[in-house]
C-alpha cells in the first residue's frame, strides 16, 4: 500500500471552532487531493495540489482552504467549522510526473469528523 | 466530466460471477474508463481501467463495447470479501480530477 497518513483519524469539534486535518506521504508523489464523503454523495473533491504551494479548487471548496508548504504535507483547514462539513476526509495522492486523470490516485485511511 | 449511471446495489452468492455495467452515453474521445473498490472504513482503491475492448488483470475483466457507451466490471467467483461498493469513472486524460458517483453496493452472500 502506498505511504499515506491521515491525522487525526478521528475528531469532534464544535461550530466556528477552526479545524486542520493533516495527509502525510512519503511516496515523493507529486499530486495530493482532498474529498469529502457523506452518504448519497459518493466521494467529492475540495481541493488538490500539482505541486509545492501549487493548488486549485474541487468542486465543493466553500468553507474549505489547503496549504502545501512540503512535497510530502497536504493541509486541509475548516476556517470555521459548520455542521455541514461532518463528513469523512480522504486524502489521496497521484504518482505521474503528468498528472494525467488515467493515472492511479492512492487513498488514505480517512479521517472521520463530527461538528456539533 | 461525463456522467455515470450504474446500479445502486447487487446481490451474489459466494463463487458466482457478478457483472456490474456502467452507462457513459457521453462518454469523449480522450476519456477513459476506470473503476474502484471501497470497503467499509477504508479508503478507495483502484481496480481496472481501460480505453476499448478488454482488459483482464488478476482481480477482474473490464468490457468496453466498440461505441464505449456503457462497460461491464465482471468479478470472476466472487467471496465474502469482495462485498464492497464499486465506482465506475470516466476520466479525461487531460484533467487532475476525479468524479465519484454513489456507486453500487455488492454484497456478496454465504
Amino acid at each position: 500500500d502506498a505511504g499515506i497518513t491521515q491525522s487525526p483519524r478521528h475528531k469532534v469539534t464544535e461550530t466556528g471552532t477552526p479545524v486542520t486535518l493533516r495527509c502525510h506521504q512519503t511516496e515523493n508523489h507529486r499530486y495530493m487531493y482532498w474529498y469529502r464523503q457523506d452518504p448519497g454523495h459518493g466521494l467529492r473533491l475540495i481541493h488538490y495540489s500539482y505541486g509545492v504551494k501549487d493548488t486549485d479548487k474541487g468542486e465543493v471548496s466553500d468553507g474549505y482552504s489547503v496549504s502545501r508548504s512540503k512535497t510530502e504535507d497536504f493541509l486541509l483547514t475548516l476556517e470555521s467549522a459548520t455542521s455541514s462539513q461532518t463528513s469523512v476526509y480522504f486524502c489521496a495522492i497521484s504518482e505521474s510526473t503528468s498528472g494525467k486523470n488515467t493515472d492511479t490516485q492512492y487513498f488514505g485511511p480517512g479521517t472521520r469528523l463530527t461538528v456539533l | 466530466l461525463a456522467k455515470t449511471t450504474q446500479p445502486i446495489s447487487m446481490d451474489s452468492y459466494e463463487g458466482q460471477e457478478v457483472n456490474i455495467t456502467c452507462s457513459h452515453n457521453n462518454i469523449a474521445t480522450n476519456d477513459y474508463i476506470t473503476w474502484y473498490q471501497q470497503f467499509p472504513s477504508q479508503g478507495p482503491r483502484f481496480i481496472i481501467q481501460g480505453y476499448k475492448t478488454k482488459v483482464t488483470n488478476e482481480v477482474a475483466s473490464l468490457f468496453i463495447p466498440a461505441d464505449r457507451k456503457s462497460s461491464t466490471l465482471s468479478l470472476p467467483r466472487v467471496s465474502l470479501s469482495d462485498t464492497a461498493v464499486y465506482y465506475c469513472l470516466v476520466v479525461p486524460s487531460n484533467d487532475y480530477k476525479l468524479s465519484f458517483g454513489a456507486g453500487t453496493t455488492v454484497t456478496v452472500r454465504a
